[in-house]
């Protein structure tokens, strides 16, 4: 199984502020012939099912604020919120799809400083 | 509008069976792969199974292979979860997940159902 492991489990950061969360795979998860990274993030909100807001490790789902980016490839890959707003506390969670075991990472709570 | 309805959960005693369905509607499901996913009160998302778009291949997580079933019916647009031999450990609201593009199962989780709560419990 490839293992997703984010850092921090939880972060808390003033509003206007940048919010940095890592996801490490334990295997790679870049198809290098086509040059994709089979990396998604999610944004679930307390009582609500998960969002998807980023695939491919760097392309932003439509609708999805630009403050919200993607990057890394590989084995290391980041989601940065540039200037975090009230709305974006929730749990973030990466996941890879480049296995049919689909093996999400355990969560980000992020939270308001 | 994409719209995925799951129904079917409810309280089960371990070792039970119970069939999960999802409606879906608002794009072509015959052409979309789908998944379920499953998240444990206060935890985090653990996949659980796919299918892809014609139902001729299906994938299972270690946890829940050879207990539960998926499977689809295009003519009416539907995916179910057919699970057997609960157990505790299976207690979860369960999602139904419809995938972003009409291209294979490698790929991201687009649209997710509201999901339904499976409590297994004596």
């Amino acid at each position: 199984d490839i293992v997703m492991t984010q850092s921090p489990d939880s972060l808390a950061v003033s509003l206007g502020e940048r919010a940095t969360i890592n996801c490490k795979s334990s295997q790679s998860v870049l198809y290098s012939s086509i040059n994709k990274n089979y990396l998604a993030w999610y944004q679930q909100k307390p009582g609500q099912p998960p969002k998807l807001l980023i695939y491919w490790a760097s392309t932003r789902e439509s609708g999805v604020p630009d403050r919200f980016s993607g990057s890394g490839s590989g084995t290391d890959f980041t989601l940065t919120i540039s200037s975090l707003q009230a709305e974006d506390v929730a749990v973030y969670y990466c996941q890879q799809y480049y296995s049919t075991l689909y093996t999400f990472g355990q969560g980000t709570k992020l939270e308001i400083k | 509008e994409v719209q995925l309805v799951e129904s079917g959960g409810g309280l089960v005693q371990p070792g039970g069976s119970l069939r999960l369905s999802c409606s879906a509607s608002g794009f072509t499901f015959s052409n979309y792969a789908m998944h379920w996913v499953r998240q444990a009160p206060g935890k985090g998302l653990e996949y659980v199974s796919a299918i892809n778009s014609d139902g001729g291949n299906t994938y299972y997580a270690d946890s829940v292979k050879d207990r539960f079933t998926i499977s689809r019916d295009n003519s009416k647009n539907t995916l179910y979860l057919q699970m057997s031999s609960l157990r505790p450990e299976d207690t979860a609201v369960y999602y139904c997940v419809k995938v972003r593009a009409a291209a294979g199962v490698y790929d991201a989780f687009h649209i997710w159902g509201q999901g339904t709560m499976v409590t297994v419990s004596s």
